[in-house]
């Protein structure tokens, strides 16, 4: 079954310092892979996602994940974070149903000044 | 647009009650899925509908749980009886294609704690 382990429940960082969170995902075929932010009291919104080509995504805001299918990682990072990136991440897989997600259990990103 | 919208966004009840949560998803989003999230644990599917019809229900966690979609449009979950470990946040997302691939976007949330 598709799945994905979040290493870090909590991530403090300072502002405009790099972070990274980590995600692993376990799969025995083609992977299409995703990541959810939920900022404060609003809903789980798309961030990036994986589904061929270029392994390296980025999104609007300046996040980017790298697809490594040697290392089964699908990590997040920025180089230089804000404090509105403040939020929950999910990383998530797509199921073998092919439309149900499988999420991680959610890093917390906490930017601080 | 509206996005995907879910009601109450808290509810508290007592175990033994009765709790419906409603999801009303994007205007023409024949897709509907209900995810949960207990307290410390992954997001978890919990069912999916095409338009008025349960094509998934396979993350259901027992027969106290029961959802709807009338007409094809909003969706309710009702859990009845409700108990302790039924505590979490229900998300809802729709899409209009089959397939996550396509984003299924999710709503706020419902936060619904048993005591």
């Amino acid at each position: 079954a598709q799945s994905v382990t979040q290493l870090d429940s909590q991530v403090p960082v300072f502002e405009e310092a790099p972070v990274e969170l980590r995600c692993n995902y376990s799969s025995s075929v083609s992977v299409y892979l995703f990541w959810y932010v939920q900022y404060p009291n609003q809903g789980l919104q798309l961030l990036l996602k994986y589904l061929s080509g270029s392994t390296l995504v980025e999104s609007i805001n300046g996040f980017e994940a790298e697809f490594n299918k040697s290392q089964t990682s699908f990590h997040l990072r920025k180089p230089s974070v804000h404090i509105s990136d403040t939020a929950e991440y999910f990383c998530a897989v797509l199921s073998n149903s092919g439309y149900a997600l499988n999420f991680g259990k959610g890093t917390s990103l906490l930017v601080t000044p | 647009e509206a996005g995907v919208t879910q009601f109450p966004s808290h509810s508290v009840i007592e175990k033994g009650q009765t709790v419906t949560l409603r999801c009303d998803p994007i205007s023409g989003h024949d897709n509907l899925y209900w995810y949960r999230r207990v307290m410390g644990k992954e997001i978890k599917f919990l069912l999916h509908f095409v338009k008025e019809s349960k094509q998934d229900e396979s993350g259901m966690p027992n027969n106290r749980f029961l959802a709807e979609r009338t007409g094809g449009t909003y969706s309710t979950l009702k859990v009845q009886p409700a108990e302790l470990e039924d505590s979490g946040v229900y998300f809802c997302a729709s899409s209009q294609v089959l397939g996550a691939i396509t984003e299924a976007f999710f709503g706020q949330g419902t936060r619904l704690t048993v005591v």
